[in-house]
């Protein structure tokens, strides 16, 4: 079975441009997480979309938006990238009740100049 | 809110020994605790995975502990090897489905 897959895998972008980045969860799962980790930190939580809703959104500017698609794949969406945007990205999936556990991507390491 | 805290930041010890790294939590609402390895520049692999209602699991020579009214976890290593060499967070679900995390502690094991 493939697990989850995140693309691109590296990214470099210009501050003030736009930036897509995609994951597809694991067969069978409805929940797509978007989680930012900066260098030397634990991730911090971005979204979570359960059926093609949003279920959960964490602390971060509207600059950041995301949705899923009926296969249940998503988008992260990121306009008006700033210097602090530099990050892996990681994308998680999950089974739809509380006892699952979380299997994450490799993530996008993405890069603003 | 939910805070996690891993202690050690960083360890290093001789390859061989068994060790312990620390996750503890502030609230004891959690749906389940989950262990984590990172390795440089990489993506998560998920080491255990306690639900709030177990008290322990074990993988390999791998074993977590959960004792939720203390808010505390424990990651045991047994005879760690070079190849353990990563940084290990620890992560809570709470009652809205996020995952709150640690900072993590890296690991370095000398051959």
């Amino acid at each position: 079975d493939a697990g989850v897959t995140q693309s691109p895998t590296h990214l470099i972008k210009t501050r003030g441009q736009h930036v897509t980045l995609r994951c597809s969860p694991i067969s069978g799962h409805k929940s797509v997480s978007w989680y930012q980790q900066v260098l030397g930190q634990g991730p911090q939580f971005i979204f979570q979309y359960y059926e093609k809703e949003e279920r959960g959104r964490g602390n971060f500017p509207d600059r950041f938006s995301a949705r899923q698609f009926p296969n249940y794949s998503s988008e992260l969406n990121v306009n008006a990238l700033l210097l602090g945007d530099s990050a892996l990205y990681l994308c998680a999936s999950s089974s739809p009740t509380a006892l699952g556990g979380y299997t994450f991507g490799s993530g996008t390491r993405l890069t603003v100049v | 809110k939910q805070e996690v805290t891993q202690i050690p930041a960083a360890l290093s010890v001789p390859e061989g020994e068994n060790l312990v790294l620390n996750c503890s939590f502030t609230d004891s609402a959690i749906y389940n605790l989950q262990w984590f390895r990172q390795d440089p520049g990489k993506g998560l692999t998920s080491l255990l995975l306690i639900q709030s209602s177990q008290r322990e699991q074990t993988s390999g020579r791998l074993n977590a502990s959960l004792d939720k009214s203390s808010g505390r976890s424990t990651l045991y290593i047994a005879a760690s090897q070079p190849g353990d060499s990563a940084t290990y967070l620890c992560a809570v679900r709470d009652s809205n489905y996020q995952l709150i995390w640690g900072a993590g502690t890296k690991l370095i094991i000398k051959p």
